[in-house]
């Protein structure tokens, strides 16, 4: 299985500032028929399902907040909030789809410093 | 706007087998190159992948669980359904179904989630 390890384990930031959630992955998720990486960021908050936020490392999804942008390739992946607001207080989850099993990370929980 | 609703019991004695549906509204289960997956978190973890079918038949199966998972699909009802045997404690989770799509030779993440039922094994 392809191991996702997110640091940090949780992040304390102020509101209007920058958040930054780093995830690895123990191989690649290149795919190599599109040169795209198979990587998802999703935001869950208490008592709901993920939502998903990015895909291909940076896409956002439809109607997600241009605040929110992903970056990385090969086995490092970034998800950046640019300017923290409070209904962005949730845990964060990066997960590759690269192979199954598709694996998730251990989570990011962002709050307001 | 497809709609997933997660059913079944809320309780499981420890050696049973653990039965969940998924029902799909908005759409067939049918149509289109979609996927359907069965996602479970225990409290204060992370997601873990417990496997997918499609609606030809074919499923996947995460080896941590393939010798006690059977995840199934019944088109005519538009549910697809997950069976978990031999649960113990380690099984108790919020239970997940979601969809993830195919467009060609690209698989995307799961964009489509149920609310979650809870699951508890627990004699």
């Amino acid at each position: 299985d392809i191991v996702m390890t997110q640091s940090p384990d949780s992040l304390a930031v102020s509101l209007g500032a920058r958040a930054t959630i780093n995830c690895k992955s123990s191989q690649s998720v290149l795919y190599s028929s599109n040169n795209k990486n198979s990587l998802a960021w999703y935001q869950q908050k208490p008592g709901q399902p993920p939502k998903l936020l990015i895909y291909w490392a940076s896409t956002r999804e439809s109607g997600v907040p241009d605040r929110f942008s992903g970056s990385g390739s090969g086995t490092d992946f970034t998800l950046t909030i640019s300017s923290l607001q409070a209904e962005d207080v949730a845990v964060y989850y990066c997960q590759q789809y690269y192979t199954t099993p598709r694996t998730f990370g251990q989570g990011t929980k962002l709050e307001i410093k | 706007q497809v709609q997933l609703q997660e059913s079944g019991p809320g309780l499981v004695k420890p050696s049973q087998t653990l039965s969940l549906t998924c029902t799909v509204s908005g759409g067939s289960i049918s149509s289109g190159s979609y996927y359907w997956s069965w996602i479970r978190q225990p409290a204060g973890k992370g997601p873990e992948w417990i496997g997918r079918i499609y609606t030809s038949g074919g499923t996947i199966y995460n080896p941590s669980l393939k010798s006690r998972v059977t995840i199934s699909v019944d088109t005519s009802k538009n549910q697809f359904s997950l069976k978990l045997s031999s649960v113990t404690a380690a099984d108790t989770a919020v239970y997940y179904c979601a969809r993830f799509d195919r467009s060609g030779d690209n698989y995307y993440p799961e964009s489509y989630w149920g609310q979650g039922t809870l699951v508890t094994v627990s004699s």
